[in-house]
């Protein structure tokens, strides 16, 4: 079952904060989080695993709440360079990820 | 250099041409896997390998063949394409199935356009 991104898509001026939320109709193991600028591959920014634990990566960070079978992303003080489509990949326990439909974050200076 | 590397990276076509598009990697990685993307859809799972000979279906499989005779090639076969198969293709592989710390490595991607 495909997870559920929200919001689809969000406008930032550089210097703000946002939040993206990731939620699955199916138990997790774990959440995988990817970036991707336009026409690049994803590139990998962190995992979650159970445990309810929030992992960092400098100024972007997320949580996992497995009893809710969410994740957010929190990217705070916003740059330039955070633009781009960011995917959940959730791990539900069949040897694969599958990931939310991204949201598109667009930061303006 | 550690990668994923695929080929062709842009492919135009024309229906029931066969094609393959190939992906091979240099870091020993066992599991190998193709998404495809397709705008508002995210990234979705065509075919997975647990290692040499082994494959399986993933979401999307249906008109897609995929072959492991190596652990470093994973080659995407599309016998009879159709116009429903334009998409963005991506390679993705990782020492072992995506569960606990293990992070995908994607290649570059293949633009496939099926007239």
């Amino acid at each position: 079952q495909q997870p559920v991104q929200s919001p689809q898509a969000v406008i930032l001026r550089e210097g703000e904060d946002a939040v993206i939320n990731c939620s699955s109709s199916k138990a997790l193991y774990s959440v995988h989080w990817y970036r991707q600028k336009h026409g690049e591959a994803p590139v990998f920014l962190m995992i979650l695993l159970k445990g309810g634990e929030q992992k960092g990566h400098e100024k972007i960070s997320a949580s996992f709440n497995e009893k809710k079978q969410q994740s957010s992303l929190y990217l705070t003080a916003s740059q330039l360079s955070y633009s781009g489509t960011y995917f959940c990949g959730t791990d539900q326990g069949a040897q694969k990820l599958v990931f939310g439909q991204g949201t598109r974050l667009t930061i303006n200076p | 250099e550690a990668q994923v590397t695929q080929n062709p990276r842009y492919l135009i076509t024309v229906t029931g041409k066969k094609l393959t598009v190939t992906c091979s990697q240099n870091m020993n990685h066992e599991y190998m896997s193709w998404y495809r993307q397709d705008p508002g859809l995210g990234l979705r799972q065509i075919y997975y390998s647990m290692n040499v000979e082994v494959t399986d279906k993933g979401d999307v499989p249906e008109g897609y063949k995929v072959s492991r005779k190596e652990k470093r090639n994973f080659p995407l076969i599309l016998e009879s394409p159709s116009p429903n198969q334009t998409s963005l293709y991506f390679c993705a592989s990782s020492f072992y199935p995506p569960q606990g710390n293990q992070p995908q490595h994607f290649g570059d991607g293949t633009r496939l356009s099926i007239l």
